[in-house]
């Protein structure tokens, strides 16, 4: 198995561009997450899915739309970039249902600057 | 009140020290409990679940105390591979997101 595979690794983007950091994982997990983590910040929650068809917002939506048109894919999709989205992302996932001791598993991240 | 608090750091310690990090959490309702570990510049990943009666992994111990609302990890003997920063992980159920407390820095010094 991959695991959680993240492409790209770096990005550089101009202000108002807009891009999606691409998320797949090909362990059949139901439950997808983008983080992204700032120096200080730790790990702050910006869109989940519990499921194909389903997502809903994190802590720090804003800037941000997500779709989970497949159980494997989750893409992120920044609207119009901007500096303050300067940051590391990263994509998880894990095993859904009501055991709540299942590992959540971790991208290696896509670092993206924001000029 | 954030929902999970950890103790920054950096904690400085030599090789062969104890050391122990706390982590406090707000939600009563909290079920499941956890520690990941991040190296620099890497993704997170599970060094270990935090269990009711608590649970030890080689050098690794991992107690919770609910009525008190905290979790904590012991580790013994510190190697330098130690180095890293620890993060508390808190989740109401299987469903729900998990909360990140911001990771305590760990150096291990030869």
């Amino acid at each position: 198995n991959a695991g959680v595979t993240q492409t790209p690794k770096f990005q550089v983007l101009k202000t108002g561009q807009s891009m999606t950091l691409q998320c797949a994982q090909d362990m059949n997990h139901e439950y997808m997450s983008w983080y992204r983590q700032d120096p200080g910040m730790g790990l702050r929650l910006i869109h989940y899915s519990v499921g194909a068809g389903i997502t809903d917002q994190g802590e720090v939506p804003n800037g941000y739309n997500v779709s989970r048109s497949t159980t494997e894919d989750f893409p992120l999709r920044l609207l119009s970039a901007a500096p303050s989205q300067t940051s590391v992302y990263f994509c998880a996932s894990k095993a859904s249902g009501a055991v709540s001791y299942n590992e959540q598993f971790f991208g290696p991240g896509t670092r993206l600057t924001v000029l | 009140r954030k929902e999970v608090e950890q103790d920054p750091g950096p904690f400085n310690v030599p090789e062969g020290a104890t050391v122990a990090f706390n982590c406090t959490y707000s939600n009563s309702a909290s079920q499941s409990f956890f520690w990941y570990r991040q190296d620099c510049r890497k993704e997170p990943k599970l060094l270990m679940s935090v269990y009711s009666s608590g649970n030890e992994d080689g050098r690794f111990t991992a107690q919770l105390n609910r009525a008190s609302q905290y979790i904590s990890l012991l580790i013994r003997d510190s190697k330098l591979s130690d180095s890293a920063t620890y993060l508390c992980v808190v989740i109401s159920r299987g469903n729900t997101p998990l909360v990140f407390g911001k990771g305590t820095r760990l150096s291990v010094i030869a």
